[in-house]
């Protein structure tokens, strides 16, 4: 099994800041990697796939990239919508597999 | 525009069995491959089970296997989650969601979720 781990668990933020989430594969996905954010209450939303392309109607603030096994997600300006918990998740390898979360708190 | 609605949900004892459904719009059923993840309270993201748009490859995480079975209905563009001998930590929310592909990709649309309680 793929194990994917996130840093940190939580990250505090100001609104207009840069947020910077880390994801690691414990062995090669390719780039078979998503990203997907998560509101209270709420079912998750596709914001990256392949690793970096934007998924239909994601902001440009948000993007995706990835060196190896090492993936990141970078928000450019943190609006207020944004603070949710964030999920990468694999798919190049059965059973797929999320990251535990990051979640992205009002500093 | 593509909905997935989630039904069948509920409490039920240990031992018991679930039917869930899930219902999908908006795009043609066969063409992409569904899956089944789930999510305790309070907990992270499990994906369950996933089946191909032709229902030809059916995969199942560990935790799972041998007591759910995932199938899927062409003529009535539903996708189901058979769940026996439930245990106390299948209690979720348990979401349908679309893959990209026929057979595989990652998770495009996702429905509201039903939730599962297991509990005596």
């Amino acid at each position: 099994e793929v194990v994917m781990t996130q840093s940190p668990t939580t990250l505090s933020v100001s609104p207009g800041e840069r947020a910077t989430l880390s994801c690691r594969a414990s062995q090669s996905v390719t780039n078979n990697l998503a990203w997907y954010q998560q509101k209270p209450g709420q079912a998750p939303r596709l914001l990256i796939y392949g690793a970096s392309n934007r998924a239909t109607g994601i902001p440009a603030r948000f993007s995706g990239s990835a060196s190896g096994t090492e993936f990141t997600l970078t928000i450019s300006s943190l609006q207020s919508e944004d603070f949710a918990v964030f999920y990468c998740q694999q798919y190049n390898n059965w059973p797929l597999t999320f990251g535990g979360g990051t979640r992205v708190e009002v500093k | 525009e593509v909905q997935l609605l989630e039904s069948g949900g509920g409490l039920l004892q240990p031992g018991g069995s679930l039917r869930l459904s899930c219902t999908a719009s908006g795009y043609t059923f066969t063409t992409y491959a569904m899956s089944w993840v789930r999510q305790a309270p309070g907990k992270g993201l499990e994906c369950v089970s996933s089946i191909s748009g032709n229902s030809a490859s059916v995969t199942y995480a560990d935790s799972v296997k041998g007591r759910f079975t995932v199938s899927r209905d062409s003529s009535k563009n539903t996708l189901y989650l058979q769940m026996n001998s439930l245990r106390a930590e299948d209690t979720a929310v348990y979401y349908c969601a679309r893959r990209s592909g026929t057979y595989g990709g990652d998770f495009d649309y996702w429905g509201q979720g039903t939730l599962v309680t297991v509990s005596s």
